[in-house]
């Protein structure tokens, strides 16, 4: 069974990069089938599409945050990443990693990661 | 960028009732629309994709319709665990995929 997992600071100060990793276990990132993604929730609101990034390494942003955001994958580690930066109270959020089906919507969610941009 | 409008904010059920829960999207997203529960602390959870189709494991009393903008989901008899919030989601036209702003499914 595919589970994934965020991890990553939960404090991160204003204008600094913001780095979380998603660990996928009970299968492989390799595989292929799937694209893998983030996307957040800020405090009680509803849900925002980053970005998501194929096994190959090609990546799809929301363009709201693409000047800001990088998602990479490391296939031997079975993981993948996001690194936003600049980032200001408004990035305060809960962060999820979830699997995504080659129609594109999202099959498998992580159980996210509350982080808080704050100094 | 497509927009996603979920209607009623929130619904007040009985447990044994039908919830109906309305998806609105600013211009056509033929069926691509997926709908998702998701309790508090919790993550999304997939019910619905295709407009129509359950996910493996989703009860029968959940129901998805529609096509173009106008898009339903169906609960056809409330159950305790049902209790959430439910967002739709579109994936006809990206980047970006969007979501609605939800629906809030509450005990009446």
């Amino acid at each position: 069974q595919v589970q994934l997992q965020e991890s990553g600071p939960g404090l991160v100060k204003p204008s600094q990069t913001l780095s979380l990793t998603c660990t996928v276990s009970g299968g492989s990132i390799s595989s292929g089938g799937y694209y893998w993604s983030w996307i957040r929730q800020h405090p009680g609101k509803g849900l925002e599409w980053i970005g998501y990034i194929y096994n190959s390494g090609s990546t799809y942003y929301n363009p709201s945050l693409k000047s800001r955001v990088t998602i990479s994958v490391d296939t031997s580690k079975n993981q993948f990443s996001l690194k936003l930066s600049s980032v200001t109270a408004a990035d305060t959020a809960v962060y999820y990693c979830a699997r995504v089906a080659l129609v594109w919507y999202f099959d498998l969610w992580g159980r996210g990661t509350l982080v808080t941009v704050s100094s | 960028e497509i927009v996603m409008t979920q209607s009623p904010a929130t619904l007040s059920v009985s447990p044994g009732e039908r919830a109906t829960l309305s998806c609105r999207a600013s211009q056509s997203v033929s069926s691509n629309l997926a709908w998702y529960q998701q309790k508090p602390g919790q993550a999304p959870r997939l019910l619905i994709y295709g407009a129509s189709t359950r996910d493996t494991g989703i009860p029968a009393r959940f129901s998805g319709s529609g096509s173009g903008t106008e898009f339903t989901l169906t609960i056809s008899s409330l159950q305790s665990e049902d209790f959430a919030v439910y967002y739709c989601q579109q994936y006809n036209d990206w980047p970006p995929l969007t979501f609605g702003g939800g629906t809030k499914v509450e005990i009446k």
